[in-house]
């Protein structure tokens, strides 16, 4: 099974301001995956991040908003941009391996 | 199209007592199913998974599902429920195509009363 870090584990931030969030693989994955949960909410698929190409958005999610980096196979950067309190909520990534998903421990952003 | 049904928002279960948490599923083709926890201000953490083979599925913590293809569930399991059981629990469904994604159900919420 993948092991996957996280960081930062939470944060609060000012309406506003964008943020970077950092996701390590210990291993070498094709496909890393961001999901959002918002408070009280189950996931949702924000994009598909592969190495060496732009990442897939799904409906209700933009680049402009939500750029992802993918430098290599083993990490990825989600940056939520222009944050608004709408944007609060738990950010996860994800790697698919033998079929299912394994997740990092997310990232709680609060903002204000 | 995939999707993944989880009826009930809570499920309140005496410690000591078998519990089950309900999933249904709709997906064209053979399913992958899975069932993930989580805990208070943590990620998610896979229990168990049904690819192919026998319907029972055992995963961690003593947790196992059965899945049903009349009936479209994979119901999650225990026979002696833990206070530290309490936690949100995920359904989800995959049609085993790489192009699509894994779909998760709203989660239903398991409160084990000592």
């Amino acid at each position: 099974s993948a092991v996957i870090s996280q960081k930062p584990s939470r944060d609060i931030c000012q309406r506003g301001t964008s943020l970077t969030i950092q996701c390590q693989v210990d291993s070498q994955v094709t496909m890393m995956f961001w999901y959002r949960q918002q408070p009280g909410q189950s996931l949702t698929l924000i994009a598909t991040a592969n190495q060496g190409s732009e990442a897939t958005y799904e409906s209700g999610f933009v680049i402009d908003k939500f750029p992802i980096s993918r430098p290599n196979l083993t990490f990825s950067t989600l940056t939520v941009s222009n944050m608004s309190p709408e944007d609060s909520s738990i950010y996860l990534c994800s790697v698919r391996d033998t079929g299912e998903l394994f997740f990092g421990e997310g990232s709680r952003l609060t903002v204000l | 199209a995939q999707s993944v049904a989880q009826p009930e928002d809570q499920v309140n279960v005496a410690e000591g007592n078998p519990l089950t948490v309900k999933c249904t599923y709709s997906v064209s083709g053979n399913p992958y199913l899975f069932w993930y926890v989580q805990y208070p201000n943590r990620g998610l953490q896979f229990l168990l998974k049904y690819i192919t083979g026998d319907n029972l599925v055992k995963g961690s913590y003593g947790f196992e599902a059965e899945f049903n293809k009349s009936q479209t569930s994979f119901h999650l399991k225990k026979p002696s429920a833990l206070v530290s059981d309490s936690a949100l629990y995920f359904c989800a469904v995959w049609d085993g195509n790489r192009d699509d994604k894994i779909i998760f159900g709203k989660g239903t919420r398991l409160h084990i009363l000592p």
